[in-house]
């Protein structure tokens, strides 16, 4: 079946400190793959987005992410966390042929502490 | 940019009641979808919606069903609603061609009491 597994339910980093949120996926086309943030009480913003090509892509907000198909990963990454980056964060994943619906994972809570 | 508007931010209704909830979006956007959201289970979905009066059951429609009678709007309808529907609803469209990203409204936090 189809999934996208966010192991982290909840993660809490320093201002200032790298951020790594993981993501892992299961399915069986080539995948698409989003990462989107809720602020509380808001709908999701996307941050990036993979299609093809490469495997880095470079988000809004300083954020990055990468695919590794080997591993069926697309941890999203911050070099420096600030504080308004305290929210929820969703990985999302679909396919040419899944027409335009996509598999959300549980989310991943983040806190930032001064 | 692409703009997704929902009718209500929070809404407070009995059990019981019919509800309706209301979408638009100003893209032109062919597909639309409406999810719930629970703490600790993402996003689920309940309705989506490739075209004009095109309906498909998504992962949890049941208690739920859907209008589409024009492009830019999408309606989701609780019959009659009950406490185990308390929770945020989210809507999203997106185009048809290339792209698969979802625009998100900002959503409606609806409680049944």
């Amino acid at each position: 079946a189809q999934s996208v597994t966010q192991p982290d339910i909840h993660i809490t980093v320093s201002e200032g400190a790298s951020l790594e949120l993981r993501c892992n996926y299961s399915y069986g086309a080539t995948p698409y793959l989003f990462w989107y943030v809720q602020s509380p009480g808001q709908g999701l913003q996307l941050l990036l987005k993979y299609f093809s090509g490469d495997t880095l892509v470079q988000g809004i907000k300083g954020f990055e992410a990468e695919f590794k198909r080997s591993q069926s990963s697309f941890n999203l990454r911050k070099p420096s966390v600030h504080w308004s980056d305290a929210a929820e964060y969703f990985c999302a994943v679909g396919s040419y042929n899944q027409g335009g619906k996509l598999i959300f994972g549980q989310g991943t809570e983040l806190s930032v502490k001064p | 940019d692409v703009k997704v508007t929902q009718s209500s931010r929070y809404l407070v209704k009995r059990t019981g009641e019919k509800v309706f909830l209301e979408c638009v979006q100003d893209m032109d956007h062919e597909n639309m979808f409406w999810y719930r959201q629970d703490p600790g289970l993402g996003l689920r979905l309940i309705y989506f919606s490739y075209d004009v009066k095109m309906k498909e059951k998504g992962d949890i429609p049941e208690g739920y069903s859907v209008s589409r009678e024009k492009k830019e709007r999408f309606s989701l309808i609780l019959e009659s609603a009950s406490t185990n529907q308390t929770s945020m609803y989210l809507c999203a469209s997106s185009g048809r061609q290339g792209s698969y990203e979802q625009y998100f409204g900002p959503g409606t936090r609806l409680t049944v009491t």
